[in-house]
């Protein structure tokens, strides 16, 4: 069974369109959830971690929220250089120190 | 330079050959880890080193050979790779382990022939 599910696989929006993506999870002792950035061609880069649910965190146009089965990324009003992969992971405090990854949601926005 | 330096950024190896991934960290991070990525499949982590020590292998075949000389260090020696080898080696390091976002390398693109 998968620990962490990302969705949807793809999104494509036009700029300024406003969207969110999904990234569910079943772990049971969830000690942190991290977002990290994809660009082709590079590792991921570091975004947002959360640790309990309710808690949020912005970053220009994105915010992270948590709750206790699932987090959302929010993406207001997009532009073209939002266009990436994002990939989702959650720590389990269960399996020691397994992160557990998503497959990412590929976004491409749109000028 | 700082940040998580991985060298060399593409490799094309025979199923014969050996050669070596290098990852190098000036962020004074004491763990550092090897992850594979794949196409349409999570990252898989491969290897744990903290402080030198390696604390976890997950199940990676005795092809790949991990070697951390130091904190800021680490090698993945390949030999007699198969072609579903194929993947994106990504390097990553963190203050220690699981302590939250890791910081990645730009990892090394490796196909097998």
């Amino acid at each position: 069974e998968d620990q962490v599910t990302q969705s949807p696989e793809a999104l494509r929006l036009q700029e300024g369109e406003s969207s969110s993506l999904n990234c569910s999870y079943t772990v049971s002792g969830l000690r942190g959830l991290f977002w990290y950035r994809q660009d082709p061609g590079k590792g991921p880069e570091f975004l947002f971690t959360l640790y309990s649910a309710g808690e949020e965190k912005e970053k220009e146009r994105l915010k992270a929220t948590l709750t206790k089965k699932e987090s959302f990324l929010h993406i207001t009003a997009p532009k073209p250089e939002d266009s990436a992969t994002y990939l989702c992971a959650v720590h389990d405090s269960n399996t020691g120190n397994q992160f557990y990854f998503g497959t990412g949601t590929s976004l491409t926005v749109i000028p | 330079e700082t940040g998580v330096t991985q060298t060399p950024r593409h490799l094309v190896m025979g199923m014969t050959n050996k050669k070596s991934l290098k990852c190098e960290q000036h962020l004074g991070h004491n763990a550092m880890y090897w992850y594979k990525q794949s196409a349409k499949k999570p990252l898989e982590l491969m290897f744990v080193y903290n402080f030198k020590e390696q604390t976890e292998n997950n199940s990676v075949p005795s092809r790949f050979s991990p070697e951390c000389p130091n904190s800021s260090h680490l090698f993945l020696h390949l030999h007699t790779l198969q072609p579903e080898d194929s993947a994106l080696y990504l390097c990553a390091s963190s203050q220690v382990p699981g302590a939250g976002g890791y910081t990645f390398g730009s990892g090394t693109r490796l196909t097998v022939v």
